[in-house]
């Protein structure tokens, strides 16, 4: 069965505490995996695909890796201003997108 | 930048009233979605359309509708709102390449919460 988890569900963290979120998934024929972010009372926003195996992509204090099993979205030295839910989402086929449930984190000054 | 703008942030609505979502994007996406979200279920599809006219059932079309008249907007129909129908509902868009199979990301507009009494 095609599936998406996300672990934890939730993470809180001090100001400056790095640490890593994790996608794993079961897709067959992946096609891209997308990370995003999600403040309360809005849409997600995304912020970065990754297509192949060994591939990373940076933004800020955020870095995202892949592997042909899971991802992981690298939080380094978190503010309280990133503080969110983070999404991972795979494309699986013609419009098919399979989401994770999310990691809730909260970054305490 | 993309941006996909859905008409309310906020509904409040009667169970057997008829509702409309209304979504509009302004990059040229053939493709438009609309999920809803609610705790502890995470994202579903309801329904996708690839152009005019054209739409796919997704997870849960059950008791939904949807209209797509012009490339840039894609609408969400209650034919008869029930309670069980409270959500946030989202539209999002992205482009689909036949060359190389993939989908661009999906873009997402603020939401809708719907709100059936």
């Amino acid at each position: 069965e095609d599936q998406v988890t996300q672990s934890p569900e939730a993470l809180r963290l001090q100001e400056g505490e790095s640490s890593s979120l994790n996608c794993s998934y079961t897709v067959s024929g992946l096609r891209g995996l997308f990370w995003y972010r999600q403040d309360p009372g809005k849409g997600p926003e995304f912020l970065f695909t990754l297509y192949s195996a060994g591939e990373e992509k940076e933004k800020e204090r955020l870095k995202a890796t892949l592997t042909k099993k899971e991802s992981f979205l690298h939080i380094t030295a978190p503010k309280p201003e990133d503080s969110a839910t983070y999404l991972c989402a795979v494309q699986a086929g013609f419009n098919k997108f399979y989401f994770g449930s999310g990691t809730k984190l909260n970054v305490k000054p | 930048d993309v941006k996909v703008t859905q008409s309310s942030r906020y509904l409040v609505k009667r169970t057997g009233e008829k509702v409309f979502l209304e979504c509009v994007q302004d990059m040229d996406h053939e493709n438009m979605f609309w999920y809803r979200q609610d705790p502890g279920l995470g994202l579903r599809l309801i329904y996708f359309s690839y152009d005019v006219k054209m739409k796919e059932k997704g997870d849960i079309p059950e008791g939904y509708s949807v209209s797509r008249e012009k490339k840039e907007r894609f609408s969400l129909i209650l034919e008869s709102a029930s309670t069980n129908q409270t959500s946030m509902y989202l539209c999002a868009s992205s482009l689909y390449s036949t060359g190389t199979l993939y989908n661009s990301p999906l873009h997402f507009g603020n939401g809708t919460r719907l709100t059936v009494t």
